[in-house]
């Protein structure tokens, strides 16, 4: 069954600089959240988005942002990098209103962005 | 709002031994519940999930977890350990705060599989 996809699986890039992670859902599923999981850490829940647009947020910093396309792809940009904002990304999918989702999700790889 | 507490981030068990991770939340709504397990360089995966009604659940890989509203606990078990068990599980709870069901993972326990 096809799964979540997400790219790049690796990035390394300088502070101040920008990077930018894709995320491709399960077909069908209309629900993408982006998460931040640091080193040793439990994952941050940073945004979502329910048919295009944002239905929740969380520790999402200013410096980034995020938006779901019409092919409900969702694309998580990242400016001014930090040294910490190392850390793994992972994007989810989950079918429906979040609103009436029970909260199970369904993950993909991760995108392990590295500042130098 | 909700949290959920996994107390000790390691832990160590023979192979064919038991296994007991634990996990606590709190949460102003009725819970939903989850274990998701994440080996090596992967995303996590939902191991099981308690919704609503019998409240001892059964996953994959024969682990299961008892929801006990009386002490806030959904503590994750298997009867015998494997090698292929090693890895990092992590607890999540969702309710409806606010209109939605965002879940709120816990640290995360590494369970390490001695032979």
């Amino acid at each position: 069954a096809a799964g979540v996809i997400q790219s790049p699986r690796h990035l390394i890039k300088e502070k101040r600089e920008t990077a930018t992670l894709k995320c491709y859902p399960i077909p069908r599923h209309d629900t993408v959240y982006w998460y931040q999981q640091g080193p040793g850490q439990d994952p941050q829940f940073l945004i979502s988005f329910y048919e295009k647009m944002q239905s929740d947020k969380g520790s999402i910093p200013d410096r980034f942002s995020a938006q779901q396309f019409s092919d409900y792809h969702s694309e998580l940009n990242m400016s001014s990098l930090e040294l910490g904002d190392s850390a793994l990304y992972f994007c989810a999918s989950s079918s429906g209103d979040p609103g009436t989702n029970t909260g199970e999700l369904f993950f993909g790889e991760g995108s392990r962005l590295t500042v130098l | 709002a909700q949290s959920v507490t996994q107390l000790g981030s390691h832990v160590s068990v023979s192979e064919g031994a038991l296994v007991l991770l634990r996990c606590n939340y709190s949460s102003s709504v009725p819970p939903y519940l989850f274990w998701y397990v994440q080996y090596p360089n992967q995303g996590l995966q939902l191991l099981l999930k308690y919704t609503t009604g019998a409240t001892l659940v059964k996953g994959i890989n024969g682990f299961e977890a008892e929801f006990k509203k009386s002490e806030t606990s959904f503590h994750l078990t298997k009867p015998s350990a494997h090698m292929s068990d090693a890895a990092e599980y992590f607890c999540a709870v969702s309710g409806a705060s606010g209109g939605s069901y965002i879940p709120t993972f816990g640290r995360g326990t590494s369970l390490i599989v001695h032979p």
